[in-house]
């Protein structure tokens, strides 16, 4: 069965910095796509980066375009953990994190199949 | 402002047919088979509806069917069912800078 456990999120000051982690468990890590997507309250889904695998811990990365520059998504494979990184928070940023993970290996266009559960952040004016 | 657009809200009664659309570009929706579909209760993580435009994974019910004409996706619930009622977002592939978008969401109503 495949797991996607977050963890990390909690209540930190403006200006401020936090590391979210994800373990994942039941399929071959190092051969998927990952995602970190964001849910501020009450309101939609925010893609936020997604990283692919090609042999090291950095991989290529994506984001988006108002978050590149804080936020650093990384990844290691030897302990399937997915990070993200996040640097001079803002009142914006609070939202539930969710990291994600598609059914297919080796394909980073298709649907997300498996999401964790979320950890919230909470950034404090 | 979403780069994906959905309707704010749509609703239905039980039994009935419902269309959720998700209007994009030509950088996205219009030219990659790549849109995807989630259903999110409240309180509860997303969960993928349909994928590839009109793919449906395993355990999901054969009243979710997704389809697409030029830049607008859609997703189709027949025989609305009360546990239906949630959010729904559509999701693609872009060329853009960014790699993904998400629409803005669509509340499902089950009258």
């Amino acid at each position: 069965e495949v797991q996607l456990l977050e963890s990390g999120g909690k209540l930190v000051q403006r200006g401020g910095s936090l590391r979210l982690s994800c373990v994942a468990s039941g399929f071959t890590f190092n051969t998927y796509a990952m995602t970190w997507v964001r849910q501020a309250p009450g309101k939609g889904l925010e893609w936020v980066a997604t990283i692919i695998d090609s042999g090291g811990t950095t991989g290529n990365t994506f984001y988006a375009d108002s978050l590149r520059g804080r936020f650093t998504i990384s990844r290691d494979n030897s302990k399937n953990t997915l990070y993200l990184q996040m640097n001079s928070l803002r009142a914006e940023d609070t939202a539930v994190y969710y990291c994600a993970s598609p059914g297919r290996q080796y394909d980073f266009l298709t649907g997300f199949d498996y999401w964790g559960r979320g950890t919230l952040v909470t950034v404090s004016s | 402002q979403s780069a994906l657009t959905q309707p704010a809200s749509v609703s239905g009664s039980p039994g009935q047919s419902i269309t959720i659309s998700c209007t994009g570009t030509t950088s996205d929706v219009a030219v990659y088979k790549y849109v995807s579909w989630y259903q999110q209760h409240p309180g509860k993580a997303p969960k993928l509806m349909i994928y590839d435009d009109n793919k449906r994974p395993s355990g999901v019910s054969e009243r979710f069917s997704g389809s697409k004409s030029g830049s607008t996706a859609s997703l189709t619930i027949s025989g609305l069912q009360a546990e239906d009622e949630a959010d729904y977002y559509c999701k693609s592939y872009t060329s853009t800078d960014t790699l993904v978008v998400f629409g803005g969401g669509t509340k499902l109503t089950v009258l």
